[in-house]
């Protein structure tokens, strides 16, 4: 099956620096990654989508000045959250889909300090 | 609008049976997906399924009814490490997936 690397997995950041996330498909290539933000006992929340070659679509309420999504190969698509607070600590996953499965990063628990 | 709805948390016996409900409101379908997730981890899929029925693999299945917008999970012969979150999610005429909430499972000895 198709594999989604995520990195890094773990991110400790100082309140408004910026932390960049990475998802590369290994074997395949993605011309589609969701972004997801899970906050503890709640489901994944869909943030955005991004299409290789083309600007992400955002989801009603993420702001994409803060969410900087980029998906410049058929590999590698990266969330960069933008002067990172608090609020922001969350588990960030990617994800591609590859019918009839969709394939999950390993996730990215961001806490911003 | 789009719903998914299974129970929040569900508590079984090791070696016993249980099944996890999901009924779905979606503005169309194009399958739905079962996905296990353990804490701090990512989701890992369990099954698919598009038509009517029960699809089984090993020591779980997952049943479907269109018509009721209606699936459920079933595990056997549970083990402790079957303990976990176990995600439902359809996907809609827009072929985006629509998450349930999850059912946190807990395993008693």
């Amino acid at each position: 099956g198709a594999v989604v690397s995520q990195h890094p997995s773990r991110v400790i950041c100082k309140s408004g620096t910026s932390v960049k996330i990475e998802c590369r498909s290994l074997d395949f290539q993605a011309t589609t990654m969701f972004w997801y933000r899970q906050f503890p006992k709640q489901s994944l929340m869909l943030m955005a989508t991004s299409n290789e070659g083309s600007k992400a679509t955002y989801e009603q309420g993420v702001e994409k000045d803060k969410f900087l999504i980029n998906h410049a190969s058929l590999t590698l698509s990266t969330l960069t959250v933008t002067s990172a607070h608090p609020e922001d600590s969350s588990f960030y996953i990617c994800s591609t889909y590859s019918e009839p499965e969709a394939f999950f990063g390993q996730g990215t628990r961001l806490t911003v300090v | 609008g789009q719903n998914i709805d299974q129970p929040t948390e569900m508590t079984a016996t090791e070696g016993a049976i249980v099944q996890i409900n999901c009924t779905y409101q979606t503005s169309g379908f194009n399958g739905l997906f079962w996905y296990q997730q353990h804490a701090g981890e990512a989701p890992t899929f369990l099954s698919y399924n598009v038509l009517d029925g029960l699809e089984e693999k090993g020591r779980f299945s997952s049943f479907l009814s269109r018509s009721k917008g209606y699936s459920y999970l079933l595990l056997k012969e549970l083990q402790m490490k079957d303990s976990a979150s176990y995600l439902c999610a359809v996907m809609d005429s827009n072929y985006q997936l629509i998450w349930g909430a999850g059912t946190k499972l807990i395993i008693k000895p």
